[in-house]
């Protein structure tokens, strides 16, 4: 597709239980990254993913949370023994690459998943 | 630390005035980029505008203009003759050099008819 999608658009799941939320980027981009959004709130980074580097998951807020991607494609953000304060919008968004001193490459956001945990 | 200021949260203008959002900046590095994206109702974050720190020329694109000040750290966002289809949350964000965006809060812009 032309853009970055995310599925589900929308997810309700009981507390305890685990998600599974996906995002395809968009074709050529080599970065991919997570971020939430909690009501009201801005964006928390929360992973980013370059080719077939070590993922940086420095913003991961617990061992609970852990994302995979395959090469340059689909990425899946797994949240395990969901908790109430889970529930936001995870938004993905992919780039061509991270910033560097030559310049930079916008990062294109998909529509975002809203989790909501009961 | 890298960090980004959104002191409005919100903001509520008639449709025709001018409105000015503001976002002020923290980094230790010389070499930054400042951003601003665009999340409708739709909630998908659109992007606006990307600058470098060693670019402080203002730019103007159609009702929308960007006043980078390296002197306050500020990256303010001014949109003349704001529309009802500018309502939107607008964020900020921040990205040094192999680091990560940051972005701020946002402000929920409500521009009526």
């Amino acid at each position: 597709g032309a853009g970055v999608s995310q599925s589900p658009s929308n997810k309700v799941t009981e507390k305890g239980k685990d998600v599974e939320l996906r995002c395809d980027p968009i074709s050529g981009h080599t970065a991919l990254y997570w971020y939430r959004q909690r009501l009201g709130q801005g964006l928390e980074f929360l992973i980013y993913f370059q080719g077939n580097s070590a993922p940086d998951k420095s913003g991961l807020p617990s061992d609970r949370f852990s994302a995979e991607r395959t090469g340059e494609s689909v990425s899946t953000l797994t949240i395990q023994r969901t908790q109430q304060e889970d529930s936001a919008v995870y938004l993905c968004a992919s780039s061509f690459g991270r910033v560097s001193i030559g310049g930079y490459n916008e990062q294109f956001f998909g529509p975002g998943t809203r989790l909501t945990v009961l | 630390a890298q960090k980004v200021t959104q002191a409005q949260t919100e903001i509520s203008v008639v449709e025709k005035e001018d409105v000015t959002l503001d976002c002020v900046y923290e980094t230790r590095d010389t070499t930054y980029y400042l951003f601003w994206y665009k999340q409708p109702p739709s909630g998908e974050l659109v992007f606006l505008i990307r600058r470098n720190s060693f670019d402080e020329q203002n730019e103007i694109s159609g009702r929308y203009s960007w006043n980078f000040q390296k002197s306050t750290s500020s990256f303010n966002f001014t949109i003349t003759a704001s529309q009802v289809v500018d309502s939107a949350v607008y964020f900020c964000a921040l990205s040094e050099v192999y680091n990560d965006m940051r972005f701020g809060a946002g402000t929920r812009l409500t521009v009526k008819p």
